[in-house]
Order: structure tokens, then C-alpha cells, then sequence
């Protein structure tokens, strides 16, 4: 059964600072794997989508990597804001593909000014 | 921004009744998904449909529940008969070929 696990559960950063947010997944038959950001009694908002064929996305002062031999993907913050404050979910679709994603329970993130 | 809408956003309903939720997906897209969390809990999946019919389901997905594209536009959850561990947040998503899963806001359930 596919696990996949967010560390930590909750991280709370000074505004400025460069972060990074840890998912793990113990499947490696990956088709991709998804950055969400959900904000309170919100949807999900995607940032970025890593397909199993690539190292790493970047958007803005976001960047993805991916390493399937491990098992793990980061997501980096930089110059963190404010407004970055959310729940940081990463979801993972194994290679049936179009099907199942799995969710990890998330990084609730705070960024004080 | 092309996006996925769901309605409603609150939906309050009694034990035992039916419900059906309502999204409808990005126009272009040819995947769709319902998922639910649980407060406090993880995001989890329910469904996915494609083609007109069910690609794969969770084990959550039993036999009170069933999904629906009625049109070329809408696409449905029903609960047939509602339980109190029914009450969640519902998202439906969609997706095209190895694009991104583009989520609606949710329709909350709670069952009294």
C-alpha cells in the first residue's frame, strides 16, 4: 500500500528565510508527484507537477525535485512571505497513471512578518 | 483561468437521506475525480472516472455511493443514504493527459 509522508507537520519561519518541506513515498513505481497548497476551508491549489521523468520544477520562488531512487521529493521556499502561510500537501500518482493519487496528511506552514 | 466549480459549497442533510454533489470539471479535460477529507484528516481519494465510466475506486467507494456525467458537463457524487462518518469536505478535480489535477473548492457535507 502506498504511504507517502510530509515532514514536518508543522513549521513556523520568520519572514525572509528559504524553507524546505519533505515528502516521502514508498512506492517507486511513480507517474508523477504534485505540490498542493491548501489554505483554511479552502481547495488545493496546484504549484507544482513533477512527471517521473524529471529532477526538478520550478515556479517563481518555488522548486520541486524529485529523486525516485530514494523515494523523495522537497519543495523550497525561498524568501519566504507572509502570504505563503498555508497547509503544503504533496500527492502522489503511481505509474497506473489517471487514477489513484495519494495524499500526504501535509506542513502546515506559518510565516511570521 | 479556466477552473473546476462545485455546488454547493455547504450542504446540511439528515442520516439515511441521499445527497448529490455537483461539479463541473475544465471543459478540456478527459479525468475526473471525486476525493473527500475528514477534518483534520488526510486528503483521501474516492473515484476516478474516465471514458464514461469508473477507472478506479478506493475501498471507501462501497456501494452506497455512485458518480455521474449526465451531460457533457457535470459530474456528480450521490450518497444514497447518508452516515453521520459521510460528513466531510468533498473535492471533485480534473485533469487532461499528464496535466496537472486542478481541484474545485469543496462542498462540505456535514450529516446531523
Amino acid at each position: 500500500k502506498q504511504e507517502v509522508t510530509q515532514i514536518p507537520a508543522a513549521l513556523s519561519v520568520p519572514e525572509g528565510e528559504n524553507l524546505v518541506l519533505n515528502c516521502s513515498f514508498t512506492d517507486s513505481a511513480i507517474y508523477n508527484l504534485q505540490w498542493f497548497r491548501q489554505d483554511p476551508g479552502k481547495g488545493l491549489t496546484s504549484l507544482l507537477l513533477i512527471q517521473s521523468s524529471q529532477r526538478e520544477q520550478t515556479s517563481g520562488r518555488l522548486n520541486a525535485s524529485l529523486d525516485k531512487s530514494s523515494g523523495r521529493s522537497t519543495l523550497y521556499i525561498a524568501a519566504s512571505q507572509p502570504g505563503d502561510s498555508a497547509t503544503y500537501l504533496c500527492a502522489f500518482m503511481n505509474s497506473g497513471g489517471y487514477q489513484k493519487v495519494t495524499f500526504g496528511i501535509g506542513t502546515k506552514l506559518q510565516v511570521i512578518p | 483561468e479556466p477552473e473546476v466549480t462545485q455546488t454547493p459549497s455547504h450542504q446540511v442533510t439528515q442520516m439515511g437521506q441521499e445527497v448529490i454533489l455537483r461539479c463541473v470539471p475544465i471543459s478540456n479535460h478527459l479525468y475526473f475525480y471525486w476525493y473527500r477529507q475528514i477534518l483534520g484528516q488526510k486528503v483521501e481519494f474516492l473515484v476516478s472516472f474516465y471514458n464514461n465510466e469508473i477507472s478506479e475506486k478506493s475501498e471507501i467507494f462501497d456501494d452506497q455511493f455512485s458518480v455521474e456525467r449526465p451531460d457533457g458537463s457535470n459530474f456528480t457524487l450521490k450518497i444514497r443514504s447518508t452516515k453521520l462518518e459521510d460528513s466531510a469536505m468533498y473535492f471533485c478535480a480534473s485533469s487532461g493527459r499528464d496535466s496537472p489535477l486542478h481541484f474545485g473548492n469543496g462542498t462540505r457535507l456535514t450529516v446531523t
